[in-house]
């Protein structure tokens, strides 16, 4: 199946940093991706559908200039978690659809990337 | 109501049970359903899509009714390497790709 990497895979920063993950289709091109986020014995959570070459769509509830998303290529999203503080620290999870990678149900099949653990001091 | 709910769990089943999972959605254009496994600390990965019509894969089936619009999930002749928690996943109607989780059932097998 098709494969979505992440990176940094886990990330420790000060208070008041920015912190920016990669998201990248390793064989596929991904006109979208999202990016989730999970706390601790919570359900993932949408943040935010990013598309190729166009403006990221947020969820209600996310700061969109807390969290940046480019989606400069057909290949890679990252987000920037800016000024970053204690609450922000969570698992990211970014996932991409594959246009040629078959359908589940009534839409095309997500992949999920490993995910990114980071932890703000 | 929320969105997607689950049986938070936990399950602690002997190996060799089988156990069964239910999950509620509320938004009734609702079009594609899934049940995905997490591993502890691992992203979510997909176990088997679910129709109305009910299908299977292996050990593992699935249901869904429509008019209750509630989900199901049974496990068979469990293993040890069923131990996960198990995400009831919802999409929105068609065109919607947006998937919306449950808070997820955690699962055991006991040796």
């Amino acid at each position: 199946g098709a494969v979505v990497s992440q990176h940094p895979s886990r990330v420790i920063c000060k208070s008041g940093t920015s912190v920016k993950i990669e998201c990248r289709s390793l064989d596929f091109q991904a006109t979208t991706m999202f990016w989730y986020r999970q706390f601790p014995k919570k359900s993932l959570m949408l943040m935010a559908t990013s598309n190729e070459g166009s403006k990221a769509t947020y969820e209600q509830g996310v700061e969109k200039d807390k969290f940046l998303i480019n989606h400069a290529s057909l290949t890679l999203s990252t987000l920037t978690v800016t000024s970053a503080h204690p609450e922000d620290s969570s698992f990211y999870i970014c996932s991409a659809r594959d246009p040629q990678g078959g359908w589940e149900g009534y839409q095309e099949t997500q992949y999920f990337g490993p995910g990114t653990r980071l932890l703000v001091l | 109501r929320k969105e997607v709910e689950q049986d938070p769990g936990p399950f602690n089943v002997p190996e060799g049970a089988t156990v069964a999972f239910n999950c509620t959605y509320s938004n009734s254009a609702s079009q594609s359903f899934f049940w995905y496994r997490q591993d502890c600390r691992k992203e979510p990965k997909l176990l088997m899509s679910v129709y109305s019509s009910g299908n299977e894969d292996g050990r593992f089936t699935a249901q869904l009714n429509r008019a209750s619009q509630y989900i199901s999930l049974l496990i068979r002749d469990s293993k040890l390497s069923d131990s996960a928690t198990y995400l009831c996943v919802v999409n929105g109607d068609f065109g919607n790709e947006k998937l919306t989780f449950g808070t997820g059932t955690r699962l055991t097998i006991i040796p």
